[in-house]
């Protein structure tokens, strides 16, 4: 079972940043908060990663709170291109018997809208 | 630009149809991955394989066989196709953990239609 709670829908005016929240309140100490997005008819494309400390990339920005039990994505001048369904995955860093496999929720289909 | 490619984006098939689903990519990963993804239930992992010639079940194995001759390739069968394995086929590669974390990359999905 996914590990993470995310709203099903959220919208995000064109060139606004969009707040993607995640809920991970079981989250283990050695565990990594992941997001990934799905364009429709596409494979799932990796985004960011991140521990404890808040990360940014060329794509987006991740911001966990202190006791690491949420986060919350950021795409700053969100594009209709960004319109997807967004996954948090939260998994341990080493590979376990499973190597890594993610387990995906159900995410949040965000739409941008012109 | 790194790659994940799959043979088909789009296959029919009739129920006892022996399937072949080819995944390849071009990064020299070690790791590779085959899930199946339906609304509603997400992504599941059927089988991964962390070498060649090695594999493992993932968490819905049944129905399914894996092949994995080559570093670069990794085949999934459908031995004798049925219509609940009506899907989409997503795989994905990642290298061998190095004390850090890897992101998976993923190929653009085979939809999978047995009649």
């Amino acid at each position: 079972d996914a590990k993470t709670t995310q709203p099903p829908s959220m919208d995000c005016a064109e060139g606004r940043a969009a707040n993607l929240p995640c809920n991970h309140s079981t989250i283990s100490g050695n565990e990594y908060v992941y997001w990934y997005r799905q364009i429709h008819s596409q494979g799932p494309q990796y985004i960011i990663h991140g521990l404890k400390n808040n990360e940014t990339n060329e794509m987006a920005s991740l911001i966990i709170t202190e006791d690491r039990k949420s986060s919350t994505l950021i795409l700053p001048h969100a594009t209709l291109r960004d319109t997807a369904v967004y996954y948090c995955i939260v998994r341990v860093s080493n590979y376990g018997g499973s190597q890594g496999n993610l387990i995906f929720g159900k995410g949040t289909k965000l739409s941008v809208k012109p | 630009d790194v790659k994940v490619t799959q043979s088909s984006r789009y296959l029919v098939k009739r129920t006892g149809e022996k399937v072949f689903l080819e995944c390849v990519q071009d990064m020299d990963h070690e790791n590779m991955f085959w899930y199946r993804q339906d609304p509603g239930l997400g992504l599941r992992l059927i089988y991964f394989s962390y070498d060649v010639k090695m594999k493992e079940k993932g968490d819905i194995p049944e129905g399914y066989s894996v092949s994995r001759e080559k570093k670069e390739r990794f085949s999934l069968i459908l031995e004798s196709a049925s219509t609940n394995q009506t899907s989409m086929y997503l795989c994905a590669s990642t290298p061998a953990l190095a004390g850090g974390v890897n992101e998976q990359f993923f190929g653009p999905g085979t939809r999978l239609t047995v009649l």
